[in-house]
């Protein structure tokens, strides 16, 4: 079955730095377009941005733009979010969510979320 | 930058009807998805491109969307029911909108 995991997540001091992975399984991962969205707490969604699966394309949304870096290693089925210069607002359960392969794509499966928090 | 608007919160009555909406500049051009979330879990998609439920989502979960604004509906509202649902939307090819969400209450 298609399971996503985030791992890579604890607290780090303002201005530090972390890198997340998201490890898939139970599909053909190079096939597939996995993003970041990040959930601070008690707050709503906020996406972070995607690569494209060939890893030729990359978008962020404007909060984090500059400060993170998103790179896949599909022989590892891998996903991951480097995470530069971080701020307390960057605090939040971060998840990884795969897009589907139509036309208007969504979100079909997400990963349990792993919790960032950046504090002194 | 797109907006996608939700009320905070939502209350609805066992058995009753639920009528959760998401508003943005020219949303029914767009393709709208709903996603729900129960505390301390991952969001679970119920409907995407406006009107599609996928398999396991139970048949009184339905979408709608058209003029500004797109809609979830639950049908004879369950106890079970009680989450966060989240509006999501493209802004453009390469940028993806959530909505604040709504707090879905049944009492």
């Amino acid at each position: 079955q298609v399971q996503l995991m985030e791992s890579g997540g604890g607290v780090v001091q303002p201005g530090r730095s972390l890198r997340l992975s998201c490890t898939a399984s139970g599909f053909i991962f190079s096939s597939y377009v996995i993003h970041w969205v990040r959930q601070a707490p008690g707050k709503g969604l906020e996406w972070v941005g995607f690569m494209s699966y060939d890893g030729s394309k990359k978008y962020y949304a404007d909060s984090v733009k500059g400060r993170f870096t998103i790179s896949r290693d599909n022989s590892k089925n891998t996903v991951y979010v480097q995470m530069n210069s971080l701020r307390p607002e960057d605090t939040a359960v971060y998840f990884c969510a795969r897009e589907t392969v139509e036309a208007i794509p969504y979100f079909d499966y997400w990963g349990q979320g792993i919790l960032v928090t950046v504090s002194s | 930058s797109y907006e996608l608007t939700q009320p905070p919160s939502v209350s609805v009555s066992p058995g009753q009807t639920a009528s959760l909406t998401c508003s943005g500049d020219k949303l029914g051009d767009k393709y709208a998805s709903w996603y729900q979330q129960k505390p301390g879990q991952s969001p679970v998609l119920v409907v995407y491109q406006d009107t599609k439920r996928p398999s396991g989502i139970p048949e009184r979960f339905s979408g709608s969307n058209s003029g500004n604004t797109a809609t979830l509906t639950i049908s004879g509202t369950q106890a079970m029911d009680e989450a966060d649902y989240y509006c999501q939307a493209w802004d453009t090819s390469s940028s993806v909108v959530f909505g604040g969400g709504t707090k879905l209450t049944v009492l």
